[in-house]
């Protein structure tokens, strides 16, 4: 079965600092991409970083980075220099080559001015 | 924005009617796929429409079906609504079906079936 665990329901964080946000999936494929996804109250799901799994440098987008362990199925995200504006829900999800999207539950960030 | 949009932003049903849910693709994109966000939950894939086609589906049973116009824009019909059909709907377009491409959401139907 394809699934992405998310084991921080909440995470909260000072603002300016770091937090990461723990993923990890489980599949048999080789070949699958991995997203991670933030969704803030007005519900539209932002993508935030995007990373392919047959590459072995970890993505970075700005503030926002992955450490990406194949091996070990798990796909972090941090958040460096939080901000106001990064309070939201976060999704990990990833994809086969085909069309399916698997979403983990999500972890719900509240940033702490 | 994304340039993805849906309508209507929210609808109240009752049990066993039928719903129709619509969904405008990005410019340039010919692929939709739809989800279902019950609350407190992921999004679970529905299915996916490629050039009119279905090209994929999650594992929802046949009252869940959609259409695809020459446009690309896409409905997602619902019949004999249950109470557990109550979620987020959302859509999203890319420029393929292909694991590869970003898909772009929309901001969601909000379904309550009473």
């Amino acid at each position: 079965a394809q699934t992405v665990t998310q084991s921080q329901p909440e995470m909260s964080v000072q603002e300016a600092e770091t937090v990461t946000l723990s993923c990890t999936y489980d599949t048999s494929e080789s070949d699958y991409y991995l997203f991670w996804y933030k969704q803030p109250p007005s519900r539209q799901m932002i993508l935030v970083i995007r990373q392919e799994a047959y590459k072995q440098q970890n993505a970075t987008e700005n503030r926002f980075s992955v450490n990406f362990q194949k091996a070990a199925k798990s796909f972090s995200l941090k958040i460096s220099d939080s901000q106001l504006g990064d309070a939201a829900m976060y999704f990990c999800a990833y994809r086969l080559t085909g069309n399916q999207f698997y979403f983990g539950t999500g972890t719900s960030l509240t940033v702490i001015p | 924005e994304t340039g993805v949009t849906q309508s209507p932003t929210h609808l109240i049903k009752t049990r066993g009617q039928q719903v129709t849910l619509r969904c405008s693709s990005q410019s340039g994109h010919n692929t939709v796929s739809w989800y279902q966000q019950a609350l407190g939950q992921g999004p679970q894939f529905i299915f996916q429409y490629y050039r009119e086609e279905e090209n994929g589906r999650g594992n929802f049973p046949p009252r869940f079906s959609g259409l695809q116009f020459p446009n690309y824009s896409s409905e997602l019909n619902v019949n004999a609504l249950e109470l557990d059909d109550s979620a987020l709907y959302l859509c999203a377009s890319s420029l393929g079906p292909q694991g590869a491409n970003i898909q772009y959401f929309g901001a969601g139907t909000r379904l309550s079936v009473l």
